[in-house]
């Protein structure tokens, strides 16, 4: 079993749709999490980022954290064409410091295309 | 922003040559780096970790001798792939964590990417 699942889709919406994008996780470690967004051939940019249970809102995104069934999503109201690209989730644990960061564990990616 | 540089974009090489790409933090210093690899429409893969002043730490699988890489300063991190062949073709991104999270949170900026081709 992969530490982060995600259904890499594709998917593909008419504008204006909401659009809800998941991972699952099986490590207790993960303490915080992420989703990022990777137009083609573009390095992935940061879009949300959470650490503790519940929703967190930014513009037309919402992400959302249940620790408790390890599960994440990310919503995208009225979305856009411009939203056509792979979501990314990502989560790691807390470390003390140092020079030795953890490393972030990735879903698979989940295609998403918005037509006009 | 944190913003993070890297260099070429895109790059043809002949089978057995060297590349190297660079990755840089523009405004602020990164003692740690990360290389990563991705293969068309597949996630991202860590390759290694690139500490400044001191050797990379490599994941599982992959091989030193072949992906070198290189952290002299808090702003500079190469990876190079040395005698290259075209098994050796994807996309590699470099990333640096990014200030402004809580201690140890790896949240990282990434670099546009270069992607390889080896003929």
């Amino acid at each position: 079993q992969k530490e982060v699942e995600q259904d890499p889709g594709p998917l593909s919406v008419p504008e204006g749709a909401i659009v809800s994008l998941n991972c699952t996780y099986s490590n207790s470690a993960f303490q915080y999490f992420m989703w990022y967004r990777q137009y083609s051939r573009k390095g992935p940019e940061l879009l949300m980022y959470t650490y503790s249970s519940g929703n967190k809102e930014d513009g037309r995104f919402t992400a959302q954290v249940d620790k408790s069934s390890k599960y994440i999503s990310l919503f995208i109201r009225d979305s856009q064409p411009s939203d056509s690209a792979t979501y990314l989730c990502a989560m790691g644990g807390l470390y003390a410091g140092g020079t030795s960061y953890g490393k972030l564990t990735f879903g698979q990616g989940t295609i998403l295309t918005v037509h006009p | 922003g944190a913003v993070v540089s890297q260099h070429p974009s895109w790059v043809i090489c002949k089978s057995g040559t060297s590349v190297k790409i660079e990755c840089r933090s523009l405004d602020f210093q990164a003692t740690t780096m990360f290389w990563y690899r991705q293969f068309p429409k597949q996630s991202l893969m860590l390759m290694a970790t690139s500490n400044e002043g001191s050797k990379a730490t490599y994941e599982q699988g992959v091989e030193k001798d072949k992906f070198l890489i290189n952290h002299a300063s808090l702003t500079l991190s190469t990876l190079t792939v040395t005698s290259a062949h075209p098994e050796d073709s994807s996309f590699y991104i470099c990333s640096a964590r990014e200030g402004g999270f809580p201690s140890g949170a790896n949240v990282l900026t990434f670099g546009a990417g270069s992607r390889l081709t080896v003929l």
